[in-house]
C-alpha cells in the first residue's frame, strides 16, 4: 500500500493527450510539499521527467507537463507517441513518523 | 556527466546482512545527499534512506532498525547493509544522487536526478 495513490494503468492512442493522476495526504503533497515525477522505461533506471511540481529537466520534452493542487498532483502528457510507453511514478515527502521520502505505486502507460 | 553504478552480491541467504557499495564517477561525492531507492520485481519503488557526505543519514521509518548507510569520500563511494534479510527484501537495488535546484532547499524540494542502472539482489537460501 503505497502512501501517494496513483491508478495502476492509463491508455492511449498516439497523438492523443492522457493525465496521470496522484493522489495524497494532509502528511504529505497536501502539506504543500514538492511533487516529482519519473519516467521508468522497460528494464531501465527511473529517470526524473519532472520536478518541483511542474519543472521539466532539460531534454525533457514540453509535451510533458506537471500540476499540483490540493492534496493531489497530476501528469499530463500530449501528442502521445509509441516512447511514451512506461511506468510512471510520483515522488513527494511525507512528515508522518520521523519524515521521509514516498512514491506513489506507479502507473502503466499503454499507448495503444 | 555523473554516473552512479551498485556493485555487491546479487544473492543473500536469510537471515544474513545484504551490502552493496554504490560508486560515483563524472562528478563529486562531497556536498551532495546520496539515497538508495530499491523495487521487487513488477512492483514499486520504496525509498530506503539517504546519507549526506558527512555521514549524516535519514532513514525509512519501516526499514530504520536494520538499515545503515555509509558514505567513503575518498573513494567517492556510499554503502548500504540491510541486515537480517528475507525473501520480502528481494529487489532491484537502485543508488540515486538527491539533488535540489532550489535556492532554498527544504526536505521535499530534492528530488533523485542521477541514477544507477540498479542490481538485482535475490534473498534465498
Amino acid at each position: 500500500q503505497s502512501v501517494l495513490t496513483q491508478p495502476p494503468s492509463v491508455s492511449g492512442a498516439p497523438g492523443q493527450r492522457v493525465t496521470i493522476s496522484c493522489t495524497g495526504s494532509s502528511s504529505n503533497i497536501g502539506a504543500g510539499y514538492d511533487v516529482h515525477w519519473y519516467q521508468q522505461l522497460p528494464g531501465t533506471a527511473p529517470k526524473l521527467l519532472i520536478y518541483g511540481n511542474s519543472n521539466r529537466p532539460s531534454g525533457v520534452p514540453d509535451r510533458f507537463s506537471g500540476s499540483k493542487s490540493g492534496t493531489s498532483a497530476s501528469l499530463a502528457i500530449t501528442g502521445l507517441q509509441a516512447e511514451d510507453e512506461a511506468d510512471y511514478y510520483c515522488q513527494s515527502y511525507d512528515s508522518s513518523l520521523s519524515g521521509f521520502w514516498v512514491f506513489g505505486g506507479g502507473t502503466k502507460l499503454t499507448v495503444l | 556527466q555523473v554516473q552512479l553504478q551498485e556493485s555487491g552480491p546479487g544473492l543473500v541467504k536469510p537471515s544474513e546482512t545484504l551490502s552493496l557499495t554504490c560508486t560515483v564517477s563524472g562528478g563529486s561525492i562531497s556536498s551532495y545527499y546520496w539515497s538508495w531507492i530499491r523495487q521487487p520485481a513488477g512492483k514499486g519503488l520504496e525509498w530506503i534512506g539517504r546519507i549526506y557526505t558527512s555521514g549524516s543519514t535519514n532513514y525509512n521509518p519501516s526499514l530504520k532498525s536494520r538499515v545503515t548507510m555509509s558514505v567513503d569520500t575518498s573513494k567517492n563511494q556510499f554503502s548500504l547493509k540491510l541486515s537480517s534479510v528475507t525473501a520480502a527484501d528481494t529487489a532491484v537495488y537502485y543508488c540515486a544522487r538527491d539533488y535540489c535546484s532550489s535556492t532554498s532547499c527544504y526536505d521535499d524540494t530534492y528530488y533523485f536526478d542521477y541514477w544507477g542502472q540498479g542490481t538485482l539482489v535475490t534473498v534465498s537460501s
